[in-house]
């Protein structure tokens, strides 16, 4: 079965400085990579996510990037802010039609520092 | 909008006590999904539902743990009885139908067995 691994698990940044999380997968079918963003307290949140026949996408501040061949994807936050502190995680599905595909990574742990 | 609405938040329960966990997804959602995440990870997908139907139990253990979504609006995981290692964060999501990747989270539930 599919299995996601996430780096950093920790990850401390100065504020305004870029934040970079990686993840690879290991099933070469997958083809739907969200990243979900979790504050304390409460449940994950979509903030981005990216399909297969799509090699970036970006969103204002956030972006994300996929490499098919090597089968990793990355999170690129840039000018972090203080609110971007909260654990990240990425996943990946063999289906986009089917969330009950979706594993999910272990989780970075961001700490903006003022 | 109102969002995933859970309950209780916490719960303290000793080893071979039973506990029930409540979930009202997003009005409309067809879709259904009970997570297990345990401290320092990433979400497991437990059970899903398509209204009131099981779509994927794979992963549920089912000597223990059993759920139900009557109606095919509000749903209830229970724990029967608990062990030590079920203690983790129980978390609903909802997806407006399975064909839909988008998972909108509720806070959890966070399960302490002593």
């Amino acid at each position: 079965g599919e299995n996601v691994e996430q780096h950093p698990s920790t990850l401390s940044v100065q504020e305004g400085d870029s934040a970079v999380i990686k993840c690879t997968y290991s099933d070469s079918a997958s083809n739907y990579f969200p990243w979900y963003k979790q504050e304390l307290g409460k449940g994950p949140q979509l903030i981005i996510d990216i399909r297969s026949n799509v090699g970036e996408k970006k969103d204002q501040r956030i972006a994300v990037t996929l490499n098919k061949t090597a089968k990793h994807f990355s999170l690129h936050i840039t000018e972090t802010q203080p609110e971007d502190s909260a654990v990240y995680f990425c996943a990946a599905s063999t289906s986009y039609s089917s969330a009950s595909k979706i594993i999910f990574g272990s989780g970075t742990r961001l700490s903006i520092r003022p | 909008e109102a969002g995933v609405a859970q309950s209780p938040r916490y719960k303290i329960i000793e080893k071979r006590q039973s506990v029930a966990f409540w979930c009202n997804p997003i009005s409309g959602h067809a879709t259904l999904y009970w997570y297990q995440q345990i401290l320092g990870q990433g979400p497991k997908l437990l059970i899903q539902f398509q209204n009131n139907g099981v779509v994927d139990d794979s992963q549920l253990p089912k000597d223990r743990f059993s759920a139900e979504r009557l109606k095919g609006v509000d749903s209830t995981l229970k724990i029967q009885p608990a062990k030590l290692e079920d203690s983790a964060v129980y978390l609903c999501a909802s997806s407006r139908d399975r064909n839909t990747g988008e998972l909108f989270f509720g806070e959890g539930s966070r399960l302490t067995v002593l």
